[in-house]
């Protein structure tokens, strides 16, 4: 069966260490997705990519950055890790509207909590 | 701004009650999506809604979508602890494959 799955499931880390989150799927999804969630914000859009080579910010990218250098994989790395990045991430993957589906359902990973000390 | 809004954003009730969750929207989106969330675990689709009428059913969860008034709701009947979690709905972000997301509401059943 297709799935998404997330490293590590859980993780501390202290100010200023760079981590990196990795996201695989094997739904062959063209589209990639890395969110936060947090209490009182709902789920945020860090980064997205359309695919391979393709990477683009979303509403709260600072301080974070992807690369896409296949379909299955989108590590997501704070590059110098802040307490405000305590938070849950969920990746997410779906198909593109550019492949001929009308609808564009995001199935999403189990998430990674990560702690910033 | 894309806004979407949900609500209630708590929900408390009493097993074998009915409520409703609505979710209102600021795009032209035609397509809306419902998804459940249970405590420390990750997003689980539920719906999906593809034109104006849509109208599914899971169990004792119904959901609808109303593309004109731009209003999504979903329907729980004769509700179950089992259906406490928290719901969100999203929609999509006119010509881009993105979702915007509710801030979800937190149902929690007791006996």
């Amino acid at each position: 069966d297709a799935e998404i799955t997330q490293s590590p499931r859980h993780k501390i880390t202290e100010t200023g260490r760079q981590v990196t989150l990795a996201c695989h799927q094997t739904w062959n999804h063209n589209n990639m997705f890395w969110y936060r969630q947090d209490l009182g914000h709902g789920l945020r859009l860090i980064h997205y990519s359309y695919g391979v080579q393709d990477t683009n910010k979303g509403e709260v990218s600072d301080g974070y950055s992807v690369s896409r250098s296949n379909t299955e994989d989108l590590p997501l790395t704070l590059e110098s890790a802040a307490s405000s990045q305590t938070s849950v991430y969920f990746c997410a993957s779906s198909e593109s509207f550019s492949s001929g589906v009308n609808y564009n359902e995001q199935f999403f990973g189990p998430g990674t909590r990560l702690t910033v000390l | 701004e894309l806004k979407v809004e949900q609500n209630p954003l708590f929900l408390s009730m009493q097993e074998g009650k009915n409520y409703t969750i609505y979710c209102n929207y600021s795009t032209t989106s035609d397509r809306l999506y419902w998804y459940r969330q249970d405590p420390g675990k990750s997003l689980e689709s539920l719906f999906v809604l593809l034109s104006n009428g849509a109208v599914k059913q899971e169990g004792r969860l119904m959901a609808s979508l109303d593309t004109k008034a731009r209003l999504s709701t979903l329907h729980i009947t004769a509700a179950v602890h089992d259906l406490s979690a928290t719901y969100f709905c999203a929609v999509d972000i006119e010509n881009t494959d993105k979702l915007i997301f509710g801030t979800g509401t937190r149902l929690q059943v007791f006996p």
